[in-house]
């Protein structure tokens, strides 16, 4: 069985202000992690993955990721947050011999001036 | 080139009538994912279908809904005698490989009268 969990609802962060959004996986075998983000009445926006290699994944917008095997975690930060950042963030994980994707509750992130 | 798109992009429906929803994936596509997203609620997988496998039901939340895929590229989500509760956000996605990033459409928004 997979699992993935995104332990916040909401995170909140000032525009400027660096943004991290959490999520854990479980998994058997080797994790394939990815990180969605949905803005309002749209579908979901692929930003980046994980499939083997650096830790530090880079993706679009600016967001990066970083993959923690020992504490099998999977978060995402950018450095300075913008306010059209403001959007619903998904994490999802799949294990390498099945196709289905396990995505978490989403994280709705919201961004100030 | 084109992304997936789906189609309707509303559909507003009877209680106990059965609606049809449609998926176009990206052109060389062989894996297509249908999810559903309740109000609030993260992304519940449904089935998908990888190239010419039978292909993965068990996502399926009763015996009303059923989806085929014809030719191995449009795909048809059909939910039968519709409940209230059916009313959700129905996303589409589609992947290289079903290893590979999937890629969703806008989904169409069912309500459920």
């Amino acid at each position: 069985a997979q699992s993935v969990a995104q332990p916040e609802d909401q995170v909140n962060v000032a525009e400027g202000n660096p943004l991290t959004v959490k999520c854990t996986y479980s998994v058997s075998g080797n994790p394939y992690l990815f990180w969605y983000v949905q803005y309002p009445n749209r579908g979901l926006q692929f930003l980046l993955k994980y499939i083997t290699g650096d830790n530090l994944v880079k993706g679009s917008y600016g967001f990066e990721a970083e993959f923690n095997k020992s504490q099998t975690s999977f978060h995402l930060k950018k450095p300075s947050a913008l306010v059209s950042d403001s959007a619903l963030y998904f994490c999802a994980v799949r294990a390498l011999s099945w196709g289905k994707f396990q995505f978490g509750a989403g994280t709705q992130v919201v961004v100030t001036p | 080139g084109a992304g997936v798109s789906q189609s309707p992009s509303n559909k507003v429906t009877e209680k106990g009538k059965d609606v049809e929803l449609r998926c176009d994936p990206i052109s060389g596509h062989t894996a297509l994912y249908w999810y559903r997203q309740s109000l609030g609620q993260g992304l519940e997988f449904l089935i998908y279908f990888q190239g010419n496998s039978a292909p993965d039901k068990s996502g399926l939340p009763s015996d009303r809904f059923s989806a085929e895929r014809t030719g191995g590229s449009v795909s048809t989500l059909t939910i039968q005698r519709t409940q209230q509760e059916d009313s959700a956000v129905y996303l589409c996605a589609s992947s290289l490989e079903v290893l590979e990033t999937q890629y969703f459409g806008p989904g169409t928004r069912l309500l459920v009268l």
